[in-house]
């Protein structure tokens, strides 16, 4: 099993429906983040977690909302989702004190 | 100005030739940088990291700092056609935390 596992791997869904994107790792890592990827614009950062009871914004946290139900389990969501959100997603981990990710193999996010 | 800068490319080299692929970054007191490899639609690699000035070699690879100039640099030898691949420089922008921006990356094109 890989450690930091994606779900789904792609999917398609329409405008203003909600659709949460899942990672989960067995690195016991406790740094957790969501980027993005659009072509020409390389990976920005979503959202950010230290730890359980933190969560920070990135630099374009604006329509999505994240969860860390547990240290190995960060969720986001796309309450409403419009198609400027298509894009590849990724999910990333790294333990503390420490600047090496663990890439998932990400999510192909269609919004139609 | 964007907090870590790379040239879009394509890079086009022989095969055989040594590739040079640049990046600038904007925080003087960033500590750690890194290079990625990562294939299309695949999730980035790390291929070096390197935290001090100077010169760092691993196998083909070698990885440029220069803290002054705010300037890191790969060198790819001996270059192959499975080089082939979008190469991103990463650097931890805030000192003592573990975030990572990552640029634009450089697509890179090997051919025989």
């Amino acid at each position: 099993d890989a450690d930091v596992t994606q779900t789904p791997r792609n999917r398609i869904t329409k405008t203003g429906k909600r659709i949460m994107l899942e990672c989960s790792q067995t690195k016991g890592h406790d740094r957790m983040y969501w980027y993005r990827q659009d072509p020409g614009l390389g990976l920005r950062l979503i959202y950010y977690s230290f730890d359980v009871k933190d969560i920070n914004k990135g630099e374009i946290s604006d329509g999505y909302s994240v969860s860390r139900q547990a240290q190995a389990k960060f969720s986001l969501s796309l309450e409403s989702a419009i198609p400027n959100q298509t894009a590849l997603y990724f999910c990333a981990t790294s333990a503390q004190g420490e600047t090496t990710y663990t890439f998932g193999s990400g999510t192909r996010l269609t919004v139609v | 100005q964007k907090e870590v800068e790379q040239n879009s490319g394509p890079l086009s080299v022989p095969e055989g030739a040594i590739a040079s692929l640049n990046c600038t970054y904007s925080d003087r007191v960033s500590q750690s940088f890194f290079w990625y490899r990562q294939y299309s639609g695949k999730s980035p690699e790390l291929i070096m990291s390197i935290y001090s000035n100077g010169d760092k070699e691993d196998g083909r690879f070698t990885a440029q700092l220069n803290k002054a100039s705010q300037y890191v640099s790969l060198l790819i030898r001996d270059s192959q056609p499975s080089d082939s691949a979008t190469y991103l420089c990463a650097v931890n922008l805030e000192y003592n935390t573990d975030k990572l921006i990552f640029g634009t990356g450089t697509r890179l094109q090997v051919f025989p």
